[in-house]
């Protein structure tokens, strides 16, 4: 059980386009879905807090207006990544819980790898 | 802000070693997890630890969590090819109880 579900694996955009990520809990309600950036050999930056059914939870130094986000059920969360630049190159691993992130494991989405050329 | 460091931040041992990562929390956690993610893949969930002092074995892997719940470790006995990867452990932080993930640790193994 709990498997999350991401969409795109990859994706190559070009410099100044918009790039939407899905991502899906298949077997249980995600009342909250966490979306994280990881650069090659880094860790894991939270960068956003997704609620079901309200506006999500940006970490600091994290543009809200180019990371879109949505959460308009239990079961689906996107990221838009809105005029990427080559900067944003990154994985983007979503992550979903059916309890508060600091109390139950999460379970991570395959991840989207993006490369703005 | 809240930091959570590991070392070795890279180790490689031979097929057969024992291997060890550390984990430091700058401050006190109510619990500890510990996530392991292959080579271009992502993180998948290991063990939770709740309890000071706790000490939790799965098969050759054994987590502990110290009694300040301010540290953790992770040992690997007689390590495999299977066990490469990059080891995280993480901890929920803040007003809003985010989870923060180490540093991480790549283990490599040459067989």
């Amino acid at each position: 059980g709990a498997v999350v579900s991401q969409h795109p694996s990859w994706v190559i955009c070009k410099s100044g386009t918009s790039v939407k990520i899905e991502c899906r809990s298949l077997d249980f309600q995600a009342t909250t879905m966490f979306w994280y950036r990881q650069f090659p050999k880094q860790s894991l930056m939270l960068m956003a807090t997704s609620n079901e059914g309200s506006k999500a939870t940006y970490e600091q130094g994290v543009e809200k207006d180019k990371f879109l986000i949505n959460h308009a059920s239990l079961t689906l969360s996107t990221l838009t990544v809105t005029s990427a630049h080559p900067e944003d190159s990154s994985f983007y691993i979503c992550s979903a819980s059916s309890v508060g992130q600091g109390y139950s494991p999460l379970h991570f989405g395959n991840g989207t790898r993006l490369t703005v050329t | 802000g809240q930091q959570v460091m590991q070392i070795p931040q890279y180790q490689h041992v031979q097929e057969g070693e024992d291997f060890t990562t550390y984990c430091n929390s700058s401050t006190t956690l109510s619990n500890i997890q510990w996530y392991k993610q292959r080579p271009g893949g992502h993180p998948v969930f290991l063990i939770q630890l709740v309890k000071s002092g706790e000490v939790k074995k799965q098969k050759r892997l054994t987590f502990q969590f110290g009694e300040a719940k301010k540290n953790s470790s992770l040992h690997i006995t007689a390590t495999q090819t299977t066990d490469v990867g990059t080891y995280f452990c993480a901890g929920p932080g803040g007003a809003t109880n985010k989870l923060i993930f180490g540093t991480g640790t790549l283990l490599a193994v040459q067989p």
